[in-house]
């Protein structure tokens, strides 16, 4: 079975600052990647994602992620943080019919 | 297009009840899944469904059980609830399966066991 590791359970970092939540996943194997966010008291948001071609993904609102196949990462990176950001970050893997989620990275940005 | 919508938000049930939990997904969906969200096991796949159809099912109790009707709705049962129940519950859907295709969340549905 797939297994989706994300390290850092709590990241804070001073706003404007550059932020990088890690995500790595047991098997390379037909995977397809996604982050997502959930802001308190609602569901999960699609972020971005990684099905196919450029393995460098952006979201609309700065955010981007690049698929490393021979490190199993996904790495999500924001050059400059807003407040707005503060939310809990979920990394997921899609393969082989099933879903599996990380642990989740809380994200604090300290005005 | 509208998302995919969750009801009840909230509901609070004693121990031993049963409660069911409805998921409408976003138009033209056809796979329907369910997790479960707690603060100690974070989010755990409970079943997905696609065109009436159980295709795959995580690690849970027989307790947990769901159905998808025909115009791909889909309803989640949990059965002689326990405390432990008390968790979000979150529906997603895609146009195909879990695999290779992007999955939308609802707002989740609040479930409190006393």
């Amino acid at each position: 079975a797939q297994s989706v590791t994300q390290l850092d359970s709590q990241v804070p970092v001073f706003e404007e600052a550059p932020v990088e939540l890690r995500c790595n996943y047991s098997s390379s194997v037909s995977v397809y990647l996604f982050w997502y966010v959930q802001y308190p008291n609602q569901g999960l948001q699609l972020l971005l994602k990684y099905l196919s071609g450029s393995t460098l993904v952006e979201s609309i609102n700065g955010f981007e992620a690049e698929f490393n196949k021979s490190q199993t990462s996904f790495h999500l990176r924001k050059p400059s943080v807003h407040i707005s950001d503060t939310a809990e970050y979920f990394c997921a893997v899609g393969t082989g019919n099933q879903f599996y989620f990380g642990t989740g990275t809380s994200l604090t940005v300290i005005p | 297009k509208a998302g995919v919508t969750q009801t009840p938000r909230y509901l609070i049930k004693t121990r031993g009840q049963q409660v069911t939990l409805s998921c409408s997904p976003i138009s033209g969906h056809r796979s329907v899944s369910w997790y479960q969200q707690t603060p100690g096991q974070g989010l755990q796949f409970l079943f997905e469904y696609f065109s009436e159809t159980q295709r795959n099912k995580g690690n849970f109790p027989g307790r947990f059980s769901g159905r998808q009707f025909s115009n791909s709705r889909s309803e989640m049962n949990v059965s002689t609830l326990e405390l432990g129940d008390s968790a979000l519950y979150l529906c997603a859907s895609s146009f195909g399966g879990l695999s290779g295709n992007t999955i939308y969340f609802g707002e989740g549905s609040w479930l409190t066991v006393v």
